[in-house]
């Protein structure tokens, strides 16, 4: 079946600049993640959903960042006033249930780069 | 919060030859993962091995979670398995936390 996707692939904006990323999840999946992969590193979780509600946002760095999930299904993440440094590989990943013994499987990434 | 560190950081091997990769963890876990992030990026799930010894292929994984260690076998590599190679473990918020990962690059 397929995987999780993510649009767009690339994301080229200014500083200064509003964005957004969506995450299409795995069918069926109920608990989604977004993650941050700078240069070389490994990936920093954000916020995940269990259903429409953020479980947990403590990873978001700032109020310049947001993330919703008004149906349970696909996820936007927002980010307001973009800075040079928010550039990276936003990653989203899904699994069945949010317990503590699930896989979480990814999606291919957003690469943003802000200019 | 739960560190985890990898070894080595950087590996180049021959076509053929076999290796192990290294993940130490800081405290006890109900969930860790093996994955390969491709030259693309997309990273793959390799093993779900919070305990125990899995095998799927030329890969194996063994975690030892009374020593908070966990290995990561590759034999008789191939070039497509380079790439970089993760360990992630979750913390309480169900929180992948990943360790700064294993660049591998496996020349012909």
């Amino acid at each position: 079946g397929a995987g999780v996707s993510q649009t767009p692939s690339n994301k080229v904006t200014e500083k200064g600049k509003y964005v957004e990323l969506r995450c299409d999840p795995i069918s069926g999946h109920t608990a989604l993640y977004w993650y941050r992969q700078s240069l070389g590193q490994g990936p920093e979780f954000l916020i995940y959903f269990q259903g429409t509600g953020a479980a947990d946002d403590s990873g978001l760095p700032n109020d310049r960042f947001f993330a919703v999930r008004p149906e349970g299904s696909v996820s936007t993440l927002k980010i307001q006033r973009t800075e040079r440094g928010d550039s990276a590989v936003y990653l989203c990943a899904s699994s069945v249930t949010a317990g503590l013994a699930e896989t979480q499987y990814f999606g291919p990434g957003t690469r943003l780069l802000v200019l | 919060g739960i560190q985890v560190e990898q070894s080595p950081p950087d590996l180049i091997l021959q076509e053929g030859a076999n290796s192990t990769l290294r993940c130490n963890f800081s405290d006890s876990v109900n969930n860790l993962q093996w994955f390969h992030q491709n030259p693309w990026g997309q990273l793959i799930n390799l093993f779900y091995i919070p305990s125990g010894t899995k095998q799927n292929g030329r890969l194996s994984a063994t975690t030892v979670a009374t020593e908070r260690y966990s290995l990561l076998y590759i034999s008789s590599s191939q070039t497509t398995d380079s790439g970089v190679y993760f360990c992630a473990v979750m913390e309480y918020g169900n929180k992948l936390v990943f360790g700064a990962g294993t660049i591998l690059r496996v020349k012909s």
